[in-house]
């Protein structure tokens, strides 16, 4: 099956500083892609849609300028955190679709464990 | 907007015996819906999935779910459960031109008692 990677798996970054976390889509092209955060004990939660070559798409309530979704190639999106707080500290999952879309499956990757110290 | 029910925070089976949990979705269309499982601290993987056809569908691990549109269903099913099923398990459904954007139940999880 298709194979979607995020890296870092973990990370910790002290408050106020930015963080990087790169969405890989390892064996197929991807146009789009998803951002999910998932809160302890809680279910997953659309934060964006991620277009290759255009704007991200947010889900009402997510800043825009506080979670930056860079698309530039078919097979990477990167989420970054900027400003991070403690209370960005959650679990972020992406996923992606091979194609351009439509009646096509999702594919996550294993999430990357964010805390903002 | 479509929305998925998970009525069971929690459910704890003894290692050997048969599991149902429960799903029930709302949605104006035919939906796409799916079950996925997350081990702690892991992404999601999906164990099975209905689109269409046979309303009855097997998935990995030994695991199957039916769809039944008259109660807005897609409850999963094993028979025997292992020890190693032990984790959270998310219902989710698929709509509009995309069914790619999913929906999440807010999940259901599973303890397996010896």
């Amino acid at each position: 099956g298709a194979v979607v990677s995020q890296h870092p798996s973990r990370v910790i970054c002290k408050s106020g500083t930015s963080v990087k976390i790169e969405c890989r889509s390892l064996d197929f092209q991807a146009t789009t892609m998803f951002w999910y955060r998932q809160f302890p004990k809680q279910s997953l939660m659309l934060m964006a849609t991620s277009n290759e070559g255009s704007k991200a798409t947010y889900e009402q309530g997510v800043e825009k300028d506080k979670f930056l979704i860079n698309h530039a190639s078919l097979t990477l999106s990167t989420l970054t955190v900027t400003s991070a707080h403690p209370e960005d500290s959650s679990f972020y999952i992406c996923s992606a679709i091979p194609g351009h879309g439509g009646n096509t499956e999702a594919f996550f990757g294993q999430g990357t464990r964010l805390t903002v110290v | 907007a479509q929305s998925v029910t998970q009525p069971d925070i929690h459910i704890t089976v003894s290692e050997g015996a048969s599991l149902e949990l429960r799903c029930n979705y709302s949605y104006g269309a035919t939906p796409y819906l799916f079950w996925y499982v997350q081990s702690p601290g892991q992404g999601l993987q999906l164990l099975l999935k209905y689109f269409s056809g046979d309303t009855l569908v097997q998935g990995i691990k030994g695991f199957e779910a039916e769809f039944k549109r008259s109660q807005s269903s897609f409850n999963l099913r094993k028979p025997s459960v292992h020890w190693s099923d032990a984790a959270e398990y998310f219902c989710a459904v698929g709509a509009g031109s995309g069914y790619s954007t999913l929906t999440f139940g807010k999940g259901t999880m599973l303890l397996v008692s010896p």
